[in-house]
């Protein structure tokens, strides 16, 4: 079964800094993608990056960067230059054939709030 | 181009009570997906149409939960009768090409049931 692990329930960072939000994550799959999510106080969904599982470099989206480590199993999302609107819920999530190509698979989140 | 809308944004009922939440996708978006958060858990995911063909509802949690998309466009979930445990937000979301997983999330429905 597939399954994303997140173990931070809430980060701080001052601001201008550079943060890591962790993601672990489980599946026999060879095939699967990873993503994150941002969820500010206004409730919606922001899609933030995207690596796939035979992506050879990390995926970068501006201030974003996923560092995937595919031996150990983790995607861990970087946020350079912490800014105050980067306050908000993160949510990694993954799918893959196993999980049902269709769904995403979401972790618990991580709650990060910035410091001026 | 719009997001994916949805509405209401909040809504408390009494159990027993029925709700029916929408949800308009992005236009020509084909894949239509719900998914729910109930307190204090993960987001799950309950079903995905294919315009307006059922495609997967494995996680709908019980026969209580109805989902409809007429005519391939818009979206609805009817949750009939509501009880205490269905309390959460519901996500929509809608995405053009599945392979690349470029899903758009609506903001939600708070459905508080009391």
């Amino acid at each position: 079964a597939q399954k994303i692990t997140q173990t931070q329930p809430g980060m701080f960072v001052q601001e201008k800094e550079a943060v890591t939000l962790d993601c672990t994550y489980d599946t026999s799959d060879q095939s699967y993608g990873l993503f994150w999510y941002k969820q500010p106080s206004s409730g919606e969904m922001i899609f933030l990056i995207y690596q796939g599982s035979y992506d050879e470099q990390n995926a970068t989206e501006g201030r974003y960067s996923l560092n995937f480590q595919k031996a150990r199993k983790s995607a861990n999302l970087v946020i350079s230059a912490s800014q105050l609107g980067d306050s908000a819920m993160y949510f990694c999530a993954m799918r893959g054939p196993s999980g049902g190509y269709n769904k995403l698979i979401f972790g618990a989140g991580t709650r990060l709030a910035v410091h001026p | 181009e719009a997001g994916v809308t949805q509405f209401p944004s909040h809504s408390v009922i009494e159990k027993g009570q029925t709700v029916t939440l929408r949800c308009d996708p992005i236009s020509g978006h084909d894949n239509l997906y719900w998914y729910r958060r109930v307190m204090g858990k993960e987001i799950k995911f309950l079903l995905h149409f294919v315009k307006e063909s059922k495609q997967d509802e494995s996680g709908m949690p019980n026969n209580r939960f109805l989902a409809e998309r007429t005519g391939g466009t818009y979206s609805t979930l009817k949750v009939q009768p509501a009880e205490l445990e269905d309390s959460g937000v519901y996500f929509c979301a809608s995405s053009q090409d599945r392979d690349r997983a470029r899903y758009t999330f609506g903001s939600g429905t708070r459905l508080t049931v009391v």
